[in-house]
């Protein structure tokens, strides 16, 4: 199956930095989802993103698809961005259908 | 729109128990996804179905797990004769058939004991 790999592991910021986290993934995709999981365990959808780059805020997110990596960028840190950073794409390369999700990135924002 | 609603939030099993967990989509939405968590690991994928019907159950362990989502009320995900290492969070996951719209509910603990 299709193998994605996030990096950094972990990373510490203080407050008001700014980080780039990225994903590589194995295989073609036409989809690809970043989602934050909160230090509550809630797992929300930040982004949407085959291809190109989209912006939501203090996030922007890049997918390079035909070079078969994205990046997650967070300006500004707050500490309430703090959680783990999971990306995810299709098991079989798009469509409804089950996701592969990556080991994630660890954010820890010091105020 | 209520989101994707799970229950019970925390379930403690003793070993040999049951377990069912339950799942509603979102409003409109046809496929539901099950996802298992372990301690400090990402996301595993266990089964996606659509009313009435397994699509892909390719992560369900071959023995103790089942998934349904009848025609009418929530998904459910069951373990029987629950073990420690079954001991994790269970996220559900709702789309439309587009999967755009993939949204996770706040997830199930399972504590085994």
């Amino acid at each position: 199956g299709i193998q994605v790999e996030q990096s950094p592991p972990d990373l510490i910021l203080q407050e008001g930095a700014n980080s780039t986290l990225r994903c590589n993934f194995s295989d073609s995709v036409n989809n690809l989802q970043w989602f934050h999981q909160n230090p509550w365990g809630q797992l929300i959808n930040l982004f949407y993103i085959p291809s190109g780059t989209k912006q939501n805020g203090r996030l922007s997110a890049t997918t390079v698809a035909t070079e078969r990596y994205s990046l997650l960028y967070i300006s500004s840190s707050q500490t309430t961005d703090s959680g783990v950073y999971f990306c995810a794409v299709p098991d079989s390369g798009g469509g409804a259908d089950g996701l592969t999700f990556g080991k994630g990135t660890h954010l820890i924002i010091q105020p | 729109n209520a989101g994707v609603m799970q229950n019970p939030r925390h379930l403690v099993r003793r070993r040999g128990q049951e377990a069912r967990l339950r799942c509603s989509p979102m409003k409109g939405h046809s496929h539901v996804y099950w996802y298992r968590q372990l301690p400090e690991e990402g996301l595993k994928f266990m089964v996606y179905l659509q009313k009435e019907n397994i699509i892909d159950e390719s992560g369900m362990p071959k023995e103790r797990f089942s998934a349904e989502f009848p025609k009418e009320g929530p998904s459910i995900l069951r373990i029987q004769q629950v073990v420690r290492g079954d001991s994790a969070a269970y996220f559900c996951a709702s789309s439309p058939p587009w999967i755009y719209g993939y949204t996770f509910g706040s997830g199930t603990r399972l504590t085994v004991v």
